[in-house]
């Protein structure tokens, strides 16, 4: 069946160092692959997307990954700060109606 | 970006009532909205897919009767829990798409059913 996977549950790191996110994917080719960012109680904001043919996308201080081999994307966030606390969600498109499938989340927490 | 607001942010009610949700998208028109249902720590589950003009298209294991679904023009969709009980109480997203691929998602409503 087909299944996400978001390694950690949740991520602490220090002020300033680089938060690394896993997502991995199994029984899916998708075209692309997005990256959104969920506060308690607020629903999910766009973050970043890459399709099948990029290998890595930036924006500021993120980084997303894509390896259609390993079927696993990496986001980074470079520089974090404690305002970049917050639940990560990656997703995929289902591909049939357009919807998306999301992971379960990473909860990331960055001390000063 | 595009915006997709959601009203309420949150209710109470009492087992046995219907409780409606609205979204909105407010600068854009959207012919599809989805419909999520997340549980705490919880990843957002696809309830049913909205089109508008048209009956939606629900997920399996989604009541039809229970959770309706309107979507009666292209910047409203409505969800309406009929009869909730306890074990309806959870967030309920809805999104929105401006182009083929980006979702945006209203704000969420938190349903508690008591």
């Amino acid at each position: 069946s087909q299944k996400i996977e978001q390694n950690s549950e949740a991520l602490n790191i220090q002020e300033g160092k680089t938060a690394t996110l896993t997502c991995n994917y199994t029984n899916y080719s998708p075209a692309y692959l997005q990256w959104y960012r969920q506060d308690p109680g607020r629903g999910p904001v766009f973050l970043l997307l890459i399709r099948e043919n990029e290998k890595e996308k930036r924006k500021e201080r993120l980084k997303v990954t894509f390896d259609t081999t390993l079927k696993q994307s990496l986001f980074h966030i470079t520089a974090s700060q404690p305002a970049d606390s917050a639940t990560y969600l990656c997703a995929l498109d289902e591909g049939s109606q357009g919807n998306l499938i999301f992971g379960k989340g990473t909860k990331l927490s960055v001390k000063p | 970006g595009a915006v997709v607001s959601q009203h309420p942010s949150w209710v109470i009610c009492k087992s046995g009532t219907s409780v409606k949700i609205e979204c909105r998208s407010l600068d854009f028109q959207a012919t599809t909205m989805f419909w999520y249902r997340q549980f705490p720590k919880q990843s957002l589950m696809l309830m049913a897919t909205s089109n508008e003009g048209s009956k939606a298209t629900y997920e399996q294991g989604v009541e039809k009767d229970k959770f309706l679904i309107n979507h009666a023009s292209l910047t409203l969709s409505t969800l309406t829990v009929t009869s909730a009980h306890p074990e309806d109480s959870s967030f309920y997203i809805c999104s929105a798409r401006e182009s083929n691929e980006k979702l945006f998602f209203g704000s969420g409503t938190q349903l508690s059913v008591l």
